[in-house]
C-alpha cells in the first residue's frame, strides 16, 4: 500500500490567493483528519472526517478554512484568502475504523504564504 | 480541552544510552497512543496502550502508563543515532471527545 498521499508536497502562494491542498487516504480506512502543524502551537486537528462525513470541525480556524471529502478515497482543505499566518505544515492522516485507533499520516504539505 | 504533555522538551544522549519521555495529561483516557515524527515527515504511530493496560512493549520501546497519576512513560533502550526524532503522545478522554490530541512532543538528539 502507497500509504496516506498528500500533494502538493510545497505550496508558496502570496496572500489572498485560495490555496487547495489534497489527500488519500489508505484504501480501507473510515476516518480522515487534517492537522497543522506550527513551532509556535504544535499539532492542531483542524477537522475530522469518518465515513466521508465532517464529524468535528471545531479545529478550524476561521471561515476562510473548508474541507470536503466527496468520496472515501479524497479529500480537500481549502484556504481563501491566505494570509502570511496561515504558513505550516499540513497533515492529512487516515485510520481503520474510529477516531481512537493508530492513524497513518502523510508526509504533509509545506504551505508558505507571502 | 486534553491534551498530553511531554517531557522534557528535548533530550540529548550518546549512543547506546536508554532515553525515557514522559507524558501526563488531565481527564481520564481510554487509550494513550506514542508517535515519532522525523524531521520534515509525517508522525508514525508506535505503540498503543489502553487504560486497562500497564506496560506495552515493541522491540525496544517499553511504554507504561499509570492512571492514578494520569502519566505515561516511553523508554528506548540502547539508542541508535536513527532514533533522533521528535516523540508525541496522543491521549483521547473517556469522559468526551474520543479523538485523539497531541501534546507539544520531547525532541531526542541521539549522538553517534
Amino acid at each position: 500500500d502507497a500509504g496516506v498521499i498528500q500533494s502538493p508536497r510545497h505550496e508558496v502562494t502570496e496572500m489572498g490567493q485560495e490555496v487547495t491542498l489534497r489527500c488519500k487516504p489508505i484504501s480501507g480506512h473510515n476516518s480522515l483528519f487534517w492537522y497543522r502543524q506550527t513551532m509556535m502551537r504544535g499539532l492542531e486537528l483542524l477537522i475530522y472526517f469518518n465515513n466521508n462525513v465532517p464529524i468535528d470541525d471545531s479545529g478550524m480556524p476561521e471561515d476562510r478554512f473548508s474541507a470536503k471529502m466527496p468520496n472515501a478515497s479524497f479529500s480537500t482543505l481549502k484556504i481563501q484568502p491566505s494570509e502570511p499566518r496561515d504558513s505550516a505544515v499540513y497533515f492529512c492522516a487516515s485510520s481503520p475504523s474510529g477516531a481512537y485507533n493508530e492513524q497513518f499520516f502523510g508526509p504533509g504539505t509545506r504551505l508558505t504564504v507571502l | 480541552s486534553q491534551q498530553g504533555e511531554e517531557d522534557p522538551q528535548a533530550l540529548s544522549i550518546q549512543e547506546g544510552e536508554n532515553a525515557t519521555m514522559n507524558c501526563s495529561y488531565k481527564t481520564s483516557i481510554n487509550n494513550l497512543q506514542w508517535y515519532r515524527q522525523n524531521s520534515g515527515r509525517g508522525l508514525v504511530h508506535l505503540i498503543l496502550i489502553r487504560s486497562n493496560e500497564r506496560e506495552k512493549h515493541s522491540g525496544r520501546l517499553r511504554v507504561t502508563l499509570d492512571t492514578s497519576k494520569k502519566s505515561s512513560s516511553l523508554l528506548i533502550t540502547a539508542s541508535r543515532a536513527a532514533d533522533t526524532a521528535s516523540y508525541f503522545c496522543a491521549t483521547d478522554s473517556s469522559g468526551g471527545s474520543y479523538i485523539p490530541t497531541f501534546g507539544r512532543g520531547t525532541s531526542l538528539i541521539v549522538h553517534p
